[in-house]
Parts: structure tokens; sequence; C-alpha cells
């Protein structure tokens, strides 16, 4: 089956530095991929649709200054928070779409999350 | 590592139906996500459960921690529920565990 891959699975670190999470398709090319984050014993949340050649689509309240999304490629997609504040500290999942889904529909494939905690 | 299975894979039902998603699971978990997909886009959280059940609108989740099970039902379904559903598990280290999604079909 299809996987997505997420880089790193964990990271820590410091208040006001910048984070880079890296979401791959291994084996499919995307033009559309979802990043989410979830926040301690809550749902998830979608935060924004990346898109392959132009610029990402962000949810009502997710800063894009902040949160910077860069589809790179069919196959990856970066997203980079700025300037990390401990309100930060979350987990964040990315998910890609691939076509030829049962009932003509897409078969969404998640990555396995990336944990960020800000000190 | 937590075995998320759901079923049914697939299910389509009549309008009006009532609906019923399954999803176990392996090991303990601190919470389990009901979540929804509609085509091509991506993806909204219906329910979070710990214990009990939930219900809004149309939707009722329920959740057996000693059988590690969880339901998820619709009331008088309408094609606009047609959609994929996807249980997703957390506990310990590991984050989110997925299942496969069932594609629910609702038909006038």
């Amino acid at each position: 089956g299809a996987v997505v891959s997420q880089h790193p699975s964990r990271v820590i670190c410091k208040s006001g530095t910048s984070v880079k999470i890296e979401c791959r398709s291994l084996d499919f090319q995307a033009t559309t991929m979802f990043w989410y984050r979830q926040f301690p014993k809550k749902s998830l949340m979608l935060m924004a649709t990346s898109n392959e050649g132009s610029k990402a689509t962000y949810e009502q309240g997710v800063e894009k200054d902040k949160f910077l999304i860069n589809h790179a490629s069919l196959t990856l997609s970066t997203l980079t928070v700025t300037s990390a504040h401990p309100e930060d500290s979350s987990f964040y999942i990315c998910s890609a779409p691939k076509g030829g889904g049962l009932f003509g529909t897409d078969t969404q494939y998640f990555g396995p999350g990336t944990r960020l905690t800000v000190l | 590592k937590n075995e998320v299975e759901q079923s049914p894979q697939n299910l389509t039902a009549q309008e009006g139906e009532f609906i019923t998603i399954n999803c176990s699971y392996s090991v303990g978990i601190s919470a389990l996500h009901w979540l929804q997909q509609h085509p091509g886009g991506g993806i909204v959280s219906l329910f979070m459960l710990s214990s009990g059940k939930k219900k809004h609108g149309r939707l009722i989740a329920t959740i057996n921690i000693q059988e590690k099970h969880s339901s998820l039902h619709i009331t008088a379904s309408h094609p606009r529920d047609s959609a994929v559903y996807i249980c997703a598990v957390e506990g310990g280290a590991d984050g989110l565990t997925f299942g496969k999604g069932t594609h629910l079909i609702i038909q006038p």
C-alpha cells in the first residue's frame, strides 16, 4: 500500500528557534497534502492544505507567517514552525490523498506524526 | 504497536437507514478519534472519546474500554453523510494509529 513518511518523528527545540517537519509520499505523487495538529487531550485540527506549485490554503485561525508550508515537489511538503513557542508544542500529522480508491474517491494516507516539544 | 481494525470496509445503504461502523483495537488507549473524510478533502474530526458515549446531531459514538471496541452510529442517514469514516487511537509514545477507514455511500 501507499506510504507517507514524516521526519523527524520527535523534535525538541528551544523557544525562538524554527523547526522544519517533512512529509513525503514514498511511492506515489501527491499534488495536495494536508497538515493537521493535535492539541493535548483534544482531537485533530486541519491546519492547512499544501498545494504543489502554488500557495498553501490555511484554515481560519492558523497563522500563515508562523506555520510556513512549502510543497516543493510532488512527493514532499514541509511545515516550518517559525519562532517556536512552548504553546506550539503539539503533535503534527500530515496526510496525502492517492487516487484510485473505491467508489472513485481518493484514499487518504497518513504520516506517522511528529511530536514537537518547545522548551 | 496498536492494531486498529474497522468494519465494514465498504457500506452502501439507503437514505434514512441507521448506520453502524465498528472499530476495535488491540492495546489499551488514552483516547479514540472518529474522523470523516469527504472525497478529495481533508479530515474533519467528529469525536474524541476516552469513555462512554458522545452525541452530536445525528451522530453517536460509543466506546467500551474493557472490550477495546468503539462504534460510530448515524441515525436517519442522508446522502451527504457519504464519506470515509476513520477510527484513530492514541496512547503511549506511538502517536496516533489509524484504521483503514470505512467507505460509506448513502443512496437517495
